[in-house]
């Protein structure tokens, strides 16, 4: 298995809903990442897990909330949106985190994403 | 021919021709770059990747330069055809960061 699976691949949402996107990878990979991407815009860091502990948030605020239940799941909790949150949130994951080292264990698997529309 | 303004930046060429996407990157500290391609409704696919230390690695129809004395990367997809038809973005990691950061990106349109 060499993918990553995101679901929902479409939410709509209005600001009050809370309502969660998951991600799942089979592929041993230990750090497990969550991006933003706006419309013609390149991804953007939001969260970083590294063996199931958050690594990095990129000041992201509190109504996005991840969650790594294990090393194969990775969850986005969505509360009180704004409408300028629509975007296509994407997960990926990483044999490891990188450290800057030039290796392929850096390189990112990408799922097909998750498009949000807050309404 | 190429635009480059508000927005995504965009090469149009004929199938059958050789294309080339450029790349700026920031730091001259980095020491691996990735080229990713975006399909229409699809994550980022992992195409090529280079080290720092080397200056040019080819694959499967697809090379990658790398010129780190104007911190300058590109692409270079031979006989394109209607299937690369993407987005390009180019991505360095940075040493000492946990992270890879992405290039604005290149949007290719291949016409039959």
């Amino acid at each position: 298995d060499t993918e990553v699976t995101q679901t929902p691949k479409h939410l709509v949402m209005g600001m009050t809903n809370k309502k969660s996107l998951k991600c799942e990878q089979h592929m041993g990979h230990r750090a497990m990442y969550w991006y933003k991407q706006k419309a013609k815009k390149p991804p953007e860091l939001m969260f970083v897990y590294s063996y199931e502990k958050l690594s990095i948030n990129e000041s992201v605020p509190s109504r996005f909330s991840p969650e790594c239940p294990n090393s194969s799941l990775l969850n986005l909790h969505l509360h009180a949106l704004q409408p300028e949150d629509s975007a296509l949130y994407l997960c990926a994951s990483s044999l490891r985190l990188g450290t800057g080292g030039a290796t392929r264990a850096n390189v990112l698997t990408f799922g097909a994403g998750s498009r949000l529309t807050v309404l | 021919g190429e635009s480059v303004g508000l927005h995504l930046p965009t090469l149009s060429v004929q199938e059958g021709d050789n294309s080339i996407i450029n790349c700026a990157y920031s730091n001259s500290a980095s020491d691996y770059f990735i080229w990713y391609k975006q399909e229409s409704g699809k994550g980022p696919q992992f195409i090529i990747d280079i080290r720092s230390n080397m200056d040019k690695r080819q694959g499967q129809r697809v090379t990658v330069l790398l010129n780190k004395t104007v911190k300058h990367l590109s692409l270079q997809i031979a006989a394109t055809q209607p299937g690369d038809s993407a987005v390009y973005f180019c991505a360095e990691n940075l040493p000492g960061f946990q992270k890879l950061v992405f290039g604005t990106g290149t949007r290719l349109l291949v016409s039959p």
